[in-house]
């Protein structure tokens, strides 16, 4: 099993549509999460952290629920810049630093 | 923010060589430093984590006689990919983390595409 795995999609969408990408991580001892941004050929950019309560940027939302070792990002009136492959990220376990990447799920947001 | 430049951005080589990359923390002390690989359509995959003055820790399945990670200093890490061969060729990004900086922590390298032929 995966360490962390997300649908890698790709997720076709109009412009203005709300998308959703799903993650799931196998080690509930991770302690940091976040959801990274990749385009084609460029390194990974951090879109936000994931906390348990929530939190929102702008038309991003992210979620938590670590008793399902669960995490999820909405974008809400997607737009064309939004194209990009979506990086589920946990830090791995003890204190080592470790960020562990799913495997990413493309998204294509269409005119 | 804090920035890692890291260099070449592009390199092509024969099979056989070697080829060095750097990655430089410009404003701030990067007593860690993690070197990544990623193949295409594929996730980034670590491939060993270094901390500034002593020996890398190599993840499993990575030759460490063949990826020599060095990490002299607070703001230099090379990656020398020894006598490499095409399955060599991926995309190498390097990490430093930030335990002071804001954000994630974690100021990635823009990556270095390596063709081996």
């Amino acid at each position: 099993r995966k360490e962390v795995e997300q649908d890698p999609g790709p997720f076709n969408v109009p412009e203005g549509a709300t998308v959703a990408f799903n993650c799931t991580y196998s080690n509930s001892a991770s302690q940091s999460f976040f959801w990274y941004r990749q385009d084609c050929r460029k390194e990974p950019k951090l879109l936000m952290s994931v906390y348990s309560s929530g939190n929102e940027d702008g038309r991003f939302t992210a979620q938590l629920n670590r008793a399902s070792q669960y995490i999820s990002l909405l974008i809400r009136d997607s737009k064309l810049s939004d194209s990009a492959t979506y990086l589920c990220v946990v830090t791995g376990w003890g204190n080592t630093g470790k960020l562990i990447f799913g495997q990413g799920t493309t998204l294509q947001v269409k005119p | 923010g804090a920035v890692v430049s890291q260099h070449p951005s592009w390199v092509i080589c024969k099979s056989g060589t070697s080829v060095k990359i750097e990655c430089r923390s410009l404003d701030f002390q990067a007593t860690t430093m993690f070197w990544y690989r990623q193949f295409p359509k594929q996730s980034l995959m670590l491939m060993a984590t270094s901390n500034e003055g002593s020996k890398a820790t190599y993840e499993q399945g990575v030759e460490k006689d063949k990826f020599l990670i060095n990490h002299a200093s607070l703001t230099l890490s090379t990656l020398t990919v020894t006598s490499a061969h095409p399955e060599d060729s991926s995309f190498y990004i390097c990490s430093a983390l930030n335990r002071q900086g804001s954000g994630s922590g974690y100021t990635f390298g823009s990556g270095t595409r390596l063709t081996v032929v």
